[in-house]
């Protein structure tokens, strides 16, 4: 049922480390985003895809690679982990010039 | 640069009270302006949302008064209830342009009993 899926909800790791989060929607949407949002709640965007093709790349470090399989997946790699990322990550999901974006519960990342 | 400022950071009203959040915007290409809801745990999920070419719009209790010769753009909670305790944020949006949201900063709203 859920529309937007996020998978882990919890992720603790070690600095250094190499992790992956990912996300899935059931929603026949044809665009997904990633946001990151911080300690202070602020929600920014890293990258959208548009029917698998890269739109947008907010000038996110390289370490942060995503992949998008198909239109129903967008999967967010993070190498060389960093205290600095530790934050809520979000999957959302819309209709390209459609207005509704719907969001994943958010994977809670620690970076230790 | 900011490009969508919002205030105040928090808001503490008193249940039956109206609850106001305002926002500001700089580029005039925004064609989108919707808010927000985010509870603990949760992600963001759409409360209600306007297009430039209206001056206001009403879902039940929720109203986003628009004005765009100012840029600015404002949430109205009437009859504030303690279920309405979340963080708030306004948005912006070039539909047909990028899709992505700009955020505001949030705004952590409190109703007491």
């Amino acid at each position: 049922d859920t529309a937007v899926s996020q998978t882990p909800k919890y992720l603790v790791t070690q600095m250094g480390n190499d992790k992956s989060i990912k996300c899935e929607q059931n929603l026949g949407h044809d665009t997904m985003y990633w946001y990151k949002q911080d300690s202070k709640k602020f929600l920014k965007i890293m990258f959208s895809y548009n029917n698998k093709e890269l739109i947008i790349n907010e000038t996110v470090p390289n370490r942060f690679s995503p992949k998008s399989p198909d239109k129903a997946h967008l999967n967010l790699h993070i190498n060389s982990l960093e205290l600095g990322d530790s934050a809520v990550y979000f999957c959302a999901s819309s209709q390209w010039g459609r207005d509704e974006a719907f969001f994943g519960q958010g994977t809670r990342l620690t970076v230790v | 640069q900011q490009q969508v400022k919002q205030s105040p950071q928090s808001l503490i009203v008193q249940k039956g009270g109206i609850s106001i959040i305002n926002c500001a915007y700089e580029n005039t290409a925004f064609d989108y302006f919707p808010w927000y809801q985010q509870f603990p745990g949760k992600g963001p999920a759409l409360l209600i949302a306007i297009r430039p070419d209206v001056s206001e719009k009403k879902e039940g209790r929720f109203t986003i008064s628009f004005n765009k010769s100012a840029k600015q753009f404002s949430l109205h909670i009437m009859d504030s209830q303690p279920g309405d305790s979340a963080t708030y944020f306004c948005a912006a949006s070039m539909l047909n342009r990028d899709d992505k949201i700009i955020f505001g900063k949030g705004t952590r709203l409190h109703i007491l009993p």
